[in-house]
C-alpha cells in the first residue's frame, strides 16, 4: 500500500516571498503520478500541479513548481511570489497506475501574510 | 476538465436519519469516487463507483452504511445512512479523466453536520 507523508502541518509566508511545502511517499510501483491539490475555505479541491514519475523534468505551472526526487521518494512544492489567495490547505497525493486510487497526505495549512 | 455539480452543498441532519448526496458530471466518465474528509483531516476514499457494477468499498466502509448508486456514466449518489454525530464530515465526489485516468477532478463537496 502506498503512503504519503506531509511533515509540516502549518506554514506561513510573507506576501511576494517563496515557500516550499514538503511531501514524501512510499511505493513499490515504478510508474505513478504525483499531485498537489489546494483546498481553500470554500472546500473546493483544486489541482495545482501534476508530475509523472517517468519524467525526469520537474513540472512547472506559472508560480508553482515541484522538486521531484524519485530515488528519495520526495515531491516538494515551491510557490514563488506568494499571494494572499494562495492561503489554503495543500494536499500532496499519489496515484499508482495499478491501484486506480488517489492517496492523500495529511495536508499543510499555508497562510500568506500581507 | 470535467465540471462536477454536487448537491446539497451543506445540510444539518438529525441522528438516525439518512441523507443522499448527488454528483452530476458534464461528461461521461468511467470512474467516480466518493471521499470523506473529517474535520481537520485529510481525504479518505469511501468507495469507487463504476457504471454497471457494484461499488467497491474501502476497508472500514460498508454498503449498508454508505450505499452508492451509479445509474449512468454522468451521475452517482452516495447515501449516508442511520447517521450519528461521527458522520459529520465533508463528502466529496470526484471523477478521473478517462481514458488516461491521470487526473482527478472534484466536486465542491457536501458539508454534513449531524446533531
Amino acid at each position: 500500500a502506498q503512503t504519503v507523508t506531509q511533515s509540516q502541518p502549518e506554514m506561513s509566508v510573507q506576501e511576494a516571498e517563496t515557500v516550499t511545502l514538503s511531501c514524501t511517499y512510499d511505493t513499490s510501483e515504478s510508474n505513478y503520478y504525483l499531485f498537489w491539490y489546494k483546498q481553500p475555505p470554500s472546500r473546493q479541491m483544486i489541482l495545482v500541479i501534476r508530475q509523472e514519475a517517468y519524467k525526469q523534468q520537474n513540472a512547472t505551472e506559472n508560480r508553482f513548481s515541484v522538486n521531484f526526487q524519485k530515488a528519495a521518494k520526495s515531491f516538494s512544492l515551491k510557490i514563488s511570489d506568494s499571494q494572499l489567495g494562495d492561503t489554503a490547505m495543500y494536499f500532496c497525493a499519489f496515484w499508482g497506475t495499478s491501484g486506480s486510487r488517489l492517496t492523500f497526505g495529511e495536508g499543510t495549512q499555508l497562510t500568506v501574510n500581507p | 476538465s470535467a465540471v462536477i455539480s454536487q448537491k446539497p452543498s451543506r445540510d444539518i441532519c438529525q441522528r438516525g436519519t439518512s441523507l443522499t448526496i448527488q454528483c452530476q458530471v458534464d461528461s461521461q466518465v468511467t470512474m467516480m469516487f466518493w471521499y470523506r474528509q473529517q474535520p481537520g483531516q485529510s481525504l479518505t476514499l469511501i468507495a469507487t463507483a463504476n457504471q454497471g457494477s457494484e461499488a467497491t468499498y474501502e476497508s472500514g466502509f460498508v454498503i449498508d452504511k454508505f450505499p452508492i448508486s451509479r445509474p449512468n456514466l454522468t451521475f452517482s449518489t452516495l447515501t449516508v445512512s442511520n447517521m450519528s454525530p461521527e458522520d459529520s464530515s465533508i463528502y466529496l465526489c470526484s471523477v478521473s479523466d478517462a481514458p488516461t485516468n491521470e487526473k482527478l477532478f472534484f466536486g465542491s463537496g457536501t458539508q454534513l453536520s449531524v446533531l
